[in-house]
């Protein structure tokens, strides 16, 4: 089946550093991929669609200078976390589709990210 | 209102018992649906698409009903490995796409 690779897995960094995690699509191409964020005993929420070769679609809340997404080809999608703060640690998850319809989301493996 | 509520539970059912799980949705533009497995601190896995005329894999059955805008998980004869957190996912593709997950549902299976 269809694979997502996300990486890395786990970081830890200082505060006031900035992260970049990748997303790929190991065997389909994705037009779009979503960027999620999960803090603990609560839901996956949607932060940003990533769309290939155009700007990012942020939900509402989310600050898209602080969460820098880059989605430069059909396989690489990338969330920076800028001037990461402790209250940004949480597990973030990247997932894509194939181009065709219909066809379920496939998750990356997550990161998470601790800011200390 | 979100666009897709489950009850959080948690459902705590002996090992054997039947469960069911309601999703509602908002948007009836929605295209697909799926539920999702999650485990703690794992990436979301997809269980099963949802079909209108109902689809069946093994001990779950999902259900989707388009006139009242719900989705359903039922488990059969459940195992202690099935103790997890399901999300309904709905999925619209018009003129953009997004996935959008219900809160999720935590089940704990007891021996």
């Amino acid at each position: 089946g269809a694979v997502v690779s996300q990486h890395p897995s786990w970081v830890i960094c200082k505060s006031g550093t900035s992260v970049k995690i990748e997303c790929r699509s190991l065997d389909f191409q994705a037009t779009t991929m979503f960027w999620y964020r999960q803090f603990p005993k609560q839901s996956l929420m949607l932060m940003a669609t990533s769309n290939e070769g155009s700007k990012a679609t942020y939900e509402q809340g989310v600050e898209k200078d602080k969460f820098l997404i880059n989605h430069a080809s059909l396989t690489l999608s990338t969330l920076t976390v800028t001037s990461a703060h402790p209250e940004d640690s949480s597990f973030y998850i990247c997932s894509a589709r194939d181009q065709g319809l219909n066809t379920e989301a496939f998750f990356g493996q997550g990161t998470r990210l601790t800011v200390v | 209102r979100k666009e897709v509520e489950q009850d959080p539970g948690p459902f705590n059912v002996p090992e054997g018992a039947t469960v069911a799980f309601n999703c509602t949705y908002s948007n009836s533009a929605s295209q697909s649906f799926f539920w999702y497995r999650q485990d703690c601190r794992k990436e979301p896995k997809l269980l099963m698409s949802v079909y209108s005329s109902g689809n069946e894999d093994g001990r779950f059955t999902a259900q989707l009903n388009r006139a009242s805008q719900y989705i359903s998980l039922l488990i059969r004869d459940s195992k202690l490995s099935d103790s997890a957190t399901y999300l309904c996912v709905g999925l619209y593709s018009g003129g953009y796409q997004k996935v959008t997950f219900g809160t999720g549902t935590k089940l704990q299976v007891i021996p």
